[in-house]
Parts: C-alpha cells; sequence; structure tokens
C-alpha cells in the first residue's frame, strides 16, 4: 500500500496557482519528501524534493510542514501543460521500496 | 541530461511466449528499476538492481525475472507471458546523491505498452 494520501484529482484555472497536498505521516527524520509528474504516455518525471526546509526550482515550491507529516506542492502558474498525475513519495532508504501510489490527476482548465 | 531509453514503445507477444524488455541507461547510474502502471493501481515496482548482477524483488515480481549483466543495462523477462502481464513498463535509474546515499532521483524511461494476446 501507497504510504502517502494524495487527493484523487484536482481542478486548476490556467495562471492560477496550483497546490497539490499530499499526507505522508508516517516518514521518518532522514527521509526526504519527493515529487513526480506523469503526463500522458510519458514516463515520470522528477520535480522536487526535500527534507525540512521549503524548496524551490525553476518548475515548483514545496513546503514541508514543521511535523513533516504532511507537503504541498505548488505550482506558481498552471499552464494547460501542467495537467498530468503528481506524485508524493518518500521511503528511498535501500532496503525500503519505493511505493509511488496513484497520484493526484491535475487538470488545468483553460 | 539523464537519458533512459527502452527497446520498445509498443509491443505485441502472443500468450507462452518469452518476452525481453530492455533498458538502458547513459549516466552510470547504480540503481534500476522496473514498474508496471495499470489503470486504477498507479506504479508498481516489480524488481529492482542496485548494482550489476544484484537483484532485489519489488512488489510484484511474479512472473517475472531480471538481469543486469553490465551497469548501464536492465532487462525484464516475462519468461512465459500471460495475458494479465498486459501493462504499460517503465525502466527507471537513479543515483545517491553525495553526501545523501539514501536520496535518489529516478529518473524514467519513455515506457513499452506490451499487449499480450
Amino acid at each position: 500500500d501507497a504510504k502517502t494520501t494524495q487527493p484523487t484529482s484536482m481542478d486548476c484555472a490556467e495562471g492560477r496557482a496550483a497546490n497539490l497536498p499530499c499526507n505522508h505521516s508516517t516518514i521518518s527524520g532522514n527521509e526526504y519528501v519527493y515529487w513526480y509528474r506523469q503526463i500522458h504516455s510519458q514516463g515520470p518525471q522528477y520535480i522536487i524534493h526535500g527534507l525540512k526546509n521549503n524548496e524551490t526550482n525553476e518548475m515548483a515550491s514545496l513546503i514541508i510542514t514543521e511535523d513533516r507529516k504532511s507537503s504541498t506542492l505548488i505550482l506558481p502558474h498552471a499552464t494547460l501543460r501542467d495537467t498530468a498525475v503528481y506524485y508524493c513519495l518518500f521511503g528511498v532508504n535501500r532496503d525500503d521500496k519505493i511505493i509511488f501510489g496513484k497520484g493526484t490527476r491535475l487538470h488545468i482548465l483553460p | 541530461d539523464v537519458k533512459v531509453t527502452q527497446s520498445s514503445r509498443y509491443l505485441v507477444k502472443r500468450t507462452g511466449e518469452k518476452v525481453f524488455l530492455e533498458c538502458v541507461q547513459d549516466m552510470d547510474h547504480e540503481n534500476m528499476f522496473w514498474y508496471r502502471q495499470d489503470p486504477g493501481l498507479g506504479l508498481r515496482l516489480i524488481y529492482f538492481s542496485y548494482d550489476v548482477k544484484m537483484k532485489e524483488k519489488g512488489d510484484i515480481p511474479e512472473g517475472y525475472s531480471v538481469s543486469r549483466e553490465k551497469k548501464e543495462r536492465f532487462s525484464l523477462i516475462l519468461e512465459s507471458a500471460s495475458t494479465n502481464q498486459t501493462s504499460m513498463y517503465l525502466c527507471a535509474s537513479s543515483f545517491p546523491a553525495s553526501g545523501h546515499p539514501y536520496q535518489e532521483t529516478q529518473y524514467f524511461g519513455p515506457g513499452t505498452r506490451l499487449l499480450v494476446l
């Protein structure tokens, strides 16, 4: 079973910020939170990852709560090309199998 | 840029055939993975390998085997294909980031859509 909980789907208007939540209450202290996305008919694509501090790169921002039990991926100005399934995951210890879960299907509305 | 390639985008095989899915990465990554993806089930890990000739079972290894003879190549083998193995197969590779042995960003190939008749 997936160790994270994400909404099944979300809608966001084009040009607005898309905020995708993820619960990962069983995460341990040395495990990073990763976000990937999968555009239709393509392999998943890495977006961003973080441990404790908020992170930002050219694709997105990642906000991690102080207790690390949840995080939010922010796409600041969503475009139609951001329509995809977004996966939140953790557990990259070699002895711990990585589980992607079902992700959130994000629809960007024109 | 990291490049992960898979031998075929689409493949049609018959029940009982032996099927080889090949994956090659060009970034000298230690870790390689095979997943399958089915509607409503997300990505499920079949096998992964953290070094040449090393392999570990994922969540759904039954009916599959793997081979890693060279660092850049990881093969998934369906010994006797069955219709329930019709799926999208995704290969990925990763390299532990310096200073963070358990931090691994995975890079995925484009996928192979396999149909078993």
